[in-house]
């Protein structure tokens, strides 16, 4: 069975520029959620996505950030224009149910994001 | 509001010696805890899970964590650390309320490194 896909693994870009993150959860998962984690800083939850639809997106930053989740399969998490405190590494994750983590759900090995 | 606290954000333990990672959570409601582990350049990995039935919770590697609800303390332990474990480690609380939607809270991580 694949894992949870996150590409590209590492991007650089400069300040004000756009850039678009994908992630591919595990087929049949419907939950997927996208977490980051800024240098030196604890992994904070962004958003979770129910099949298409966004369950909870409390943890967007601010109206630059901007995930979808076409079809409910793959999810993109597009920053526009990029700041310098948007650096750091974007992980994935899906499970099969709802309760995610009771059943330990699958991270992907997250991208990286350097903005210069 | 749930939070969690990793005592340590380097520990450096000799091979052979006891790992002891520190992790103390807040939570209003009975949670579910984890610790993941992320080893260079790879997702984060489910080490064990604490979900309410035995408070003694043994995981992959000869983890192993103890929920202490009176001391609110999920810390992981290992007998005898190998090179190999010398990882990123991070604790993690889930509410396990209805409005539950999986998202986890983690911890700042703690850097193990494992000397010869």
């Amino acid at each position: 069975e694949a894992g949870v896909t996150q590409f590209p693994s590492h991007s650089v870009i400069e300040k004000g520029q756009t850039v678009t993150l994908r992630c591919d959860p595990i087929s049949g998962h419907d939950n997927l959620y996208w977490y980051r984690r800024v240098m030196g800083k604890e992994i904070k939850f962004l958003l979770h996505f129910v099949k298409e639809s966004k369950q909870d997106e409390s943890g967007m930053p601010n109206n630059r950030f901007l995930a979808e989740r076409t079809g409910g399969t793959y999810s993109t998490l597009k920053v526009q224009p990029a700041e310098l405190e948007d650096s750091g590494v974007y992980f994935c994750a899906s499970s099969q149910d709802s309760g995610g983590p009771r059943y330990g759900y699958t991270f992907g090995s997250g991208t990286r994001l350097t903005v210069v | 509001a749930q939070s969690v606290t990793q005592l340590g954000s380097h520990v450096s333990v000799s091979e052979g010696a006891l790992v002891l990672l520190r992790c103390n959570y807040s939570s209003s409601v009975p949670p579910y805890l984890f610790w993941y582990v992320q080893y260079p350049n790879q997702g984060l990995q489910l080490l064990l899970k604490y979900t309410s039935a035995a408070t003694l919770v043994k995981g992959i590697n000869d983890f192993e964590a103890e929920f202490k609800k009176s001391e609110t303390s999920f810390h992981l332990t290992k007998p005898s650390a190998h090179m190999s474990d010398a990882a990123e480690y991070f604790c993690a609380v889930s509410d396990r309320g209805s409005s539950n939607t999986g998202k986890l809270i983690f911890g700042q991580g703690t850097t193990l490194q494992v000397k010869p």
